[in-house]
């Protein structure tokens, strides 16, 4: 079974266009992440959510919005996507929000045309 | 400012030749020190870590890395590549500035020759 998985693996779209990228883990952890993956292979975090709770929200334009309906699914939503929104995009999860260990999921990789 | 810098963009190696894969980090605060590895369309996995016990650190696939505070630096190692560890690395410094906060490295690709 895939610990953290992340839907779907390749999604392209259009410039302006809104969208999706859905993420559920099965390890009962209680803090999950977004991270954005450049071009250059440079992990920059987007989101982290303890317990349904947001926790760290670094600057991101507020076209990205986080949904947690549960602690075992962070979604993330893309509004009027931009050129510059194509990256590969990793959810993530650790035991806890002070737990160290990062379980990743295998990415979703964006295109934005 | 903190921050972590990985000095090779690329390291080529022959397969059975030893790995080594700079880091080096800037921290004002007490770190903990990862190493993820990344292989082609699949998510990061966690190869060790440093967290103020042994400097010597053993990780899975035979990897490991050493701590040395004086020199800011995390090297990983391997004493016989493999060409299934041809992948991309990370460095990784995590810091605790009242909240945590995690610093990826820019990454490391590993070539490995037959």
């Amino acid at each position: 079974d895939t610990a953290v998985s992340q839907t779907p693996k390749y999604l392209v779209t259009q410039m302006g266009n809104d969208k999706s990228i859905k993420c559920e883990q099965n390890l009962g952890h209680d803090t999950m992440y977004w991270y954005k993956q450049d071009s250059k292979k440079f992990l920059k975090i987007m989101f982290s959510y303890n317990n349904k709770e947001l926790i760290i929200n670094e600057t991101v334009p507020n076209r990205f919005s986080p949904k947690s309906p549960d602690k075992a699914h962070l979604n993330l939503h893309i509004n009027s996507l931009e050129l510059g929104d194509s990256a590969v995009y990793f959810c993530a999860s650790s035991q806890t929000a002070t737990n160290e260990k990062l379980f990743f999921g295998s990415g979703t990789q964006l295109s934005v045309l | 400012a903190q921050s972590v810098t990985q000095l090779d963009s690329h390291v080529s190696v022959s397969e059975g030749t030893p790995v080594l894969l700079r880091c080096n980090y800037s921290s004002s605060y007490s770190p903990s020190l990862f190493w993820y590895v990344q292989h082609p369309n699949k998510g990061l996995q966690l190869l060790l870590k440093y967290t103020s016990a042994a400097t010597l650190v053993k990780g899975i696939n035979g990897f490991e890395a050493e701590f040395k505070k004086s020199e800011t630096s995390f090297h990983l190692t391997k004493p016989s590549a493999h060409m299934s560890d041809a992948a991309e690395y990370f460095c990784v410094v995590r810091i605790n500035t009242g909240g945590f906060k995690t610093i990826f490295g820019a990454g490391t690709r590993l070539f490995v020759k037959a």
